[in-house]
């Protein structure tokens, strides 16, 4: 069946922009979860949706940061008046439900200039 | 607190070598689980195994192999006679278990980048 899918793979914005990445998780998953990538690190993790309720947003590292899951399946990440420290794979995962192994989505690569 | 420690950066070795990436693990649950994933030049993070704290097996699935030792909290991988498709970046990662107050998230070391050479 059908991955985990992002959108855009690449954003490329200005400084103090508004971005939205876009996640499509494999059906049935309910559990959603977004995580971001520097170079040359491991996945940090941002936060973590049951169905359509964040369960756990301790990730987020400021409030310019905002994820929402309206109807329990794609999420859409909100980054708000975008920084450069900002750049970096955004990586979206999701599981049959929170004890389940997550699998990866391609990423969306963004580059604050 | 969760950690995950990969203290070797990178890894390069000739094509049929055996090379075993290190994951040494720290966390206060008791009940918890361990993974690896494999991250291809594309990008995408590819899992490859999940190991729960109550089964210290050691597993084999093909040329990989997993050895998972809770006394001195490692689990680290051995991939035997490799190929240069294995040439990746791989990471190990922790979850806890909520139940006890660990959070879902999945805590990842820094990575190990193998390079396979022909």
């Amino acid at each position: 069946g059908a991955g985990v899918s992002q959108t855009p793979s690449n954003k490329v914005t200005e400084k103090g922009k508004y971005v939205e990445l876009r996640c499509d998780p494999i059906s049935g998953h309910t559990a959603l979860y977004w995580y971001r990538q520097s170079l040359g690190q491991g996945p940090e993790f941002l936060i973590y949706f049951q169905g359509t309720g964040a369960a756990d947003d301790s990730g987020l590292p400021n409030d310019r940061f905002f994820a929402v899951r309206p109807e329990g399946s794609v999420s859409t990440l909100k980054i708000q008046r975008t920084e450069r420290g900002d750049s970096a794979v955004y990586l979206c995962a999701s599981s049959w439900d929170p004890t389940r192994t997550q699998y990866f989505g391609p990423g969306t690569r963004l580059l604050v200039l | 607190a969760q950690k995950v420690t990969q203290a070797q950066t990178e890894i390069s070795v000739v094509e049929k070598e055996d090379v075993t990436l290190d994951c040494v693990y720290e966390t206060r649950d008791t009940t918890y689980y361990l993974f690896w994933y494999k991250q291809p030049p594309s990008g995408e993070l590819v899992f490859l195994i999940r190991r729960n704290s109550f089964d210290e097996q050691n597993e084999i699935s093909g040329r990989y192999s997993w050895n998972f030792q809770k006394s001195t909290s490692s689990f680290n991988f051995t991939i035997t006679a490799s190929q240069v498709v294995d040439s990746a970046v791989y990471f190990c990662a922790l979850r806890g278990v909520r139940v006890q107050g660990g959070s879902e998230k999945l805590v990842f070391g820094k990575g190990t980048k193998l390079t396979v050479n022909p």
